[in-house]
């Protein structure tokens, strides 16, 4: 049973427009969400996170967006970039982040110029 | 300063055989987690070590074991490899034990012929 998912497994944009990434999660204790890019050959590089208790966090082109009561999380980029072309995953842990990540299988953002 | 470092970076090992993949952390850290990720799956959890000792581990056969040195340096050993165990394995560490601030090295990519 997938406690994280991310239904669409690719997502094609403009450049300069946004780019909305979405996850699901099952696991109502959830409490600390991340979100992960992955270019090829290289490891995930730690984006964005939040915190149960805020509803959005932002860092520059960056917004994470956390809705407890439907069980879903976004990552919005605004403007998108051709480098911002790569794997998106969404993750969630337990206890403030005392417990391992739970990943979603990804999403293939692809930045088009 | 230096990132986290996984050797080798890619490996052909045979059905049957046995494998170890080394992780340096970051200097300083003293968490170390692995995680696996074959196409289409996400990330999934093998296991955690804090100062030695495993502190966490996921849902994978006893034929996956891990280990943490003095130095936090880590190791983990599959033995009797299947073709499924094809995958890019991933290390993480971090500063405490749990997620935050972890830091992933670029992997390991494993085939089994």
């Amino acid at each position: 049973d997938q406690q994280v998912k991310q239904n669409s497994p690719s997502l094609s944009v403009q450049e300069g427009r946004i780019s909305i990434l979405n996850c699901d999660y099952t696991n109502s204790m959830f409490d600390y969400f991340l979100w992960y890019k992955k270019y090829p050959a290289e490891g995930p590089t730690f984006l964005i996170s939040i915190s149960s208790i805020k509803d959005k966090n932002e860092d520059g082109r960056f917004t994470v967006f956390l809705n407890k009561s439907a069980k879903h999380l976004s990552l919005h980029i605004v403007p998108s970039q051709p480098g911002d072309s790569a794997v998106y995953f969404c993750a969630a842990s337990l206890l403030s982040g005392n417990t391992p990540l739970v990943f979603g299988k990804g999403t293939r953002l692809s930045v088009i110029a | 300063k230096a990132g986290v470092t996984q050797t080798p970076r890619y490996l052909i090992k045979t059905r049957g055989q046995q494998v170890t993949l080394s992780c340096s952390p970051i200097s300083g850290h003293r968490s170390v987690s692995w995680y696996q990720q074959t196409p289409g799956q996400g990330l999934q959890f093998l296991f955690e070590y804090f100062s030695e000792t495993q502190r966490n581990k996921g849902n994978f056969p006893g034929r996956f074991s891990g280990r943490q040195f003095s130095n936090s340096r880590s190791e983990m050993n599959v033995s009797t490899l299947e073709l499924g165990d094809s995958a890019l394995y991933l290390c993480a560490s971090s500063l405490g034990a749990g997620t935050y601030g972890y830091t992933f090295g670029s992997g390991t990519r494993l085939t089994v012929v």
